[in-house]
């Protein structure tokens, strides 16, 4: 059993560059969650998608950000234009939300960690 | 929005102590959640609640959601050098089943 993981790990780049990270949910796994994490602070969500379609996204998630997941399986995060302030922990989750409604936990992956110069 | 707050920020013990935190929240909670985080690696559930009042263990850990559904505890017994990392308490966010809020997090250090 494979759980979640997330490439690359680390990622250093230089401000005004763009950049894109990738999350390979638990095979079975229907619904897909990002969330940032900044020093000292828990995560915070900024997207999710059942299936393919994007059901919810954060106010945290500007512009320059953009989530996908086109077959529902893998999902992309890009963001455009970094600053600084993007330098963070950028999570992912997965769940299966059953036919009745019920929801099963989220499993994280290891994250991706941002360093913006 | 929710919050969570969790108490205390911070624990330093020596291994073989007992350790409790708990978390509280501005609005009522259905579920419950107990999650550890080792440096650079993602959360971990840990232990999960449903209902009021319920009490659930993990090995040595156990935790319980509050009657008012506000609040939940979690308590780790004799502690060892391992259960150092970061606990978050965190809960469904808003109307959607979704997205997850977490607490800032209990700092954990053992000393052996």
């Amino acid at each position: 059993d494979t759980g979640v993981s997330q490439d690359p790990r680390h990622k250093i780049t230089k401000r005004g560059q763009n950049v894109t990270f990738r999350c390979d949910p638990i095979s079975e796994h229907n619904r897909l969650y990002w969330y940032r994490q900044t020093l000292g602070q828990g995560p915070e969500f900024l997207t999710y998608f059942q299936n393919e379609a994007q059901l919810e996204k954060s106010r945290l998630l500007s512009d320059r950000f953009s989530a996908e997941r086109p077959k529902g399986s893998f999902s992309t995060l890009e963001i455009q234009r970094t600053e600084q302030g993007d330098s963070a922990m950028y999570l992912c989750a997965s769940s299966s939300l059953h036919s009745g409604g019920v929801q099963e936990t989220q499993y994280f992956g290891p994250g991706t960690r941002l360093l913006v110069l | 929005g929710q919050q969570l707050n969790q108490s205390p920020q911070s624990m330093f013990i020596q291994e073989g102590e007992d350790v409790s935190m708990n978390c509280t929240s501005s609005s009522i909670f259905n579920t419950w959640l107990w999650y550890k985080q080792d440096p650079g690696e993602g959360p971990v559930l840990l232990i999960a609640l449903y209902k009021a009042g319920e009490l659930t263990s993990n090995g040595r850990l156990t935790a319980q959601f509050g009657i008012t559904r506000k609040d939940s505890f979690l308590n780790i017994s004799a502690s060892i050098p391992s259960d150092v990392g970061i606990y978050f308490c965190a809960g469904p966010g808003g109307t959607s089943y979704g997205k997850l809020t977490f607490g800032q997090g209990t700092i954990l250090t053992v000393h052996p």
